[in-house]
C-alpha cells in the first residue's frame, strides 16, 4: 500500500508569488493535517480536514488555506509568500479524526 | 508562547547505553502525547503514544513515562543503537483537533 504522497517534491518561487501543494492520503483515511516545519524546528500545526471539512487551524495568517477533495486529497494554498514561508511542508493522513496520523515525505518549498 | 518544551537539544550516548528525553507542557487540557522519530529526507513517524492516565508504557525498547502532577513525559531509549540516530519529536494533542510539537532532539548513538 502506498504511503501518503505529497507534490512536489521541492518548489522555489520569489516573494510574492502563490505556491499550491498537493497531498494524497493513505488509501482509506478521511483526515488530512497540514504542517510547516523550519529547519531545525519541530512541526507547526496548520490545519486539519475532515471528511471534506476544516476541523482545525493553528496560528497561521490568512494568506494559508486548504481545501479537502471528494476523494479525500488535499491542497494547501499560499498567497503572498514571504522569505519566512521557506520550509518543509508535512501533510499527515488519518483513517479518523481522532486515529494515528501518518506523515508523507514533505514539500521543500523555497522563497527567495 | 512555546506548548510544548523539549531538552535536550542534542545528545550523544554510545551503543548499548539508554537515551533520555524530556517534554514539558503547559495546558492540562491535552489529553493525548506522541513521540515521533524522523530521519533526514522523510517525514515523522509515530513512535509511541500515551495518555494521561497511564504513568507509563513501554514498546520494545522504548518507554514513555509521564507524570501528569508536573505536565512532564519522557522518552526512553534502552540499548540504544546506531539506528536509532534520529531527530526526536514529543507533541501534545488536545481533542485532535490541535496538535503541538516540541523543537526535537537531535540523537546520535555512537557505535
Amino acid at each position: 500500500d502506498a504511503g501518503v504522497t505529497q507534490s512536489p517534491t521541492h518548489l522555489i518561487k520569489t516573494r510574492g508569488q502563490h505556491v499550491t501543494l498537493r497531498c494524497s492520503p493513505i488509501s482509506g483515511h478521511k483526515s488530512v493535517s497540514w504542517y510547516q516545519q523550519v529547519l531545525g524546528q519541530g512541526p507547526q500545526f496548520i490545519f486539519q480536514y475532515y471528511e471534506k471539512e476544516e476541523r482545525g487551524r493553528g496560528n497561521f495568517p490568512d494568506r494559508f488555506s486548504a481545501r479537502q477533495f471528494p476523494n479525500y486529497s488535499s491542497e494547501l494554498n499560499v498567497n503572498a509568500l514571504l522569505l519566512g514561508d521557506s520550509a518543509l511542508y508535512l501533510c499527515a493522513s488519518s483513517y479518523g479524526q481522532g486515529d494515528e496520523q501518518f506523515f508523507g515525505p514533505g514539500t521543500r518549498l523555497t522563497v527567495l | 508562547q512555546q506548548q510544548v518544551k523539549q531538552s535536550p537539544q542534542s545528545l550523544i550516548v554510545q551503543k548499548g547505553g539508554i537515551s533520555i528525553i524530556n517534554c514539558a507542557y503547559e495546558n492540562t487540557a491535552f489529553d493525548y502525547f506522541p513521540w515521533y522519530q524522523q530521519f533526514p529526507g522523510k517525514g515523522p513517524a509515530l513512535l509511541i503514544a500515551i495518555r494521561p492516565d497511564v504513568s507509563e508504557k513501554k514498546e520494545g525498547r522504548f518507554t514513555i513515562s509521564f507524570n501528569k502532577s508536573a505536565k512532564q513525559f519522557s522518552l526512553h531509549i534502552m540499548d540504544s543503537q546506531p539506528g536509532d540516530s534520529a531527530t526526536y519529536f514529543c507533541a501534545a494533542y488536545r481533542n485532535f483537533n490541535k496538535f503541538y510539537f516540541g523543537s526535537g532532539t537531535k540523537l546520535n548513538v555512537k557505535p
